[in-house]
């Protein structure tokens, strides 16, 4: 079937410290691989994406990581800040009759101070 | 330029009644999305749009309609609506590459938050 799964569901890391969380998909032809923050009461916004002919990407403190063999893909988030505090959610293009982005299930992180 | 605009924000309905969501953007975006949003369950895909007059379903369409006559709108129709359908919803829109690929950065509406009772 054609999902994403994304784990942890919940992740609480101290301010400074680094945090990470992973995604899986189905769909061997994915191609399009993009992290998207939703702050509470808001709408989802990217903060990075990836294709699939990369295998790391690096935006500051926030960078994405590609496994197209293993069919798995990371972020990672350094000196974490209290306002990285927030749901992230992965998501992958799908390839069907047309092409759709779906979305994994959402990670919620809380910087501790 | 406004971006995604959503309409209504809240919205609280009957069991069986119906009702349309209204999504527009003014970015000349080919591609249009609605999701729905359950605590825990992340951004499900109900319906998908890569151009006027071409709509798709898809993780979760049951209980909904969409149609896209022009680039600009994409409303969502609840037929019958069902407590089941108690959700935050988001419209979301992107440029298409070639081969009818939505592989860009999605923009996301305000959302609205509908309850049925």
């Amino acid at each position: 079937g054609e999902n994403v799964e994304q784990h942890p569901s919940t992740l609480s890391v101290q301010e400074g410290d680094s945090a990470v969380i992973k995604c899986t998909y189905s769909d061997s032809a994915s191609n399009y691989f993009p992290w998207y923050k939703q702050e509470l009461g808001k709408r989802p916004q990217l903060i990075i994406d990836i294709r699939s002919n990369v295998g790391e990407k690096k935006d500051q403190r926030i960078a994405v990581t590609l496994n197209k063999t293993a069919k798995h893909f990371s972020l990672h988030i350094t000196e974490t800040q209290p306002e990285d505090s927030a749901v992230y959610f992965c998501a992958a293009s799908i390839h069907a009759s047309a092409s759709k982005i779906i979305f994994g299930s959402g990670t919620r992180l809380s910087i501790r101070p | 330029n406004a971006g995604v605009t959503q309409t209504p924000k809240f919205q609280v309905l009957k069991t069986g009644q119906s009702m349309t969501l209204q999504c527009a953007q003014d970015m000349n975006h080919e591609y249009m999305s609605w999701y729905r949003q359950d605590p825990g369950m992340g951004l499900r895909l109900i319906h998908y749009s890569v151009g006027a007059g071409i709509t798709d379903q898809g993780e979760v369409p049951n209980g909904y309609n969409v149609s896209r006559s022009t680039t600009e709108d994409f409303p969502l129709r609840l037929l019958s609506a069902a407590p089941s359908q108690t959700s935050v919803y988001f419209c979301a829109s992107a440029l298409i590459l070639a081969g009818q690929t939505p592989e860009n950065e999605q923009f996301f509406g305000p959302g609205t938050r509908l309850t049925v009772l």
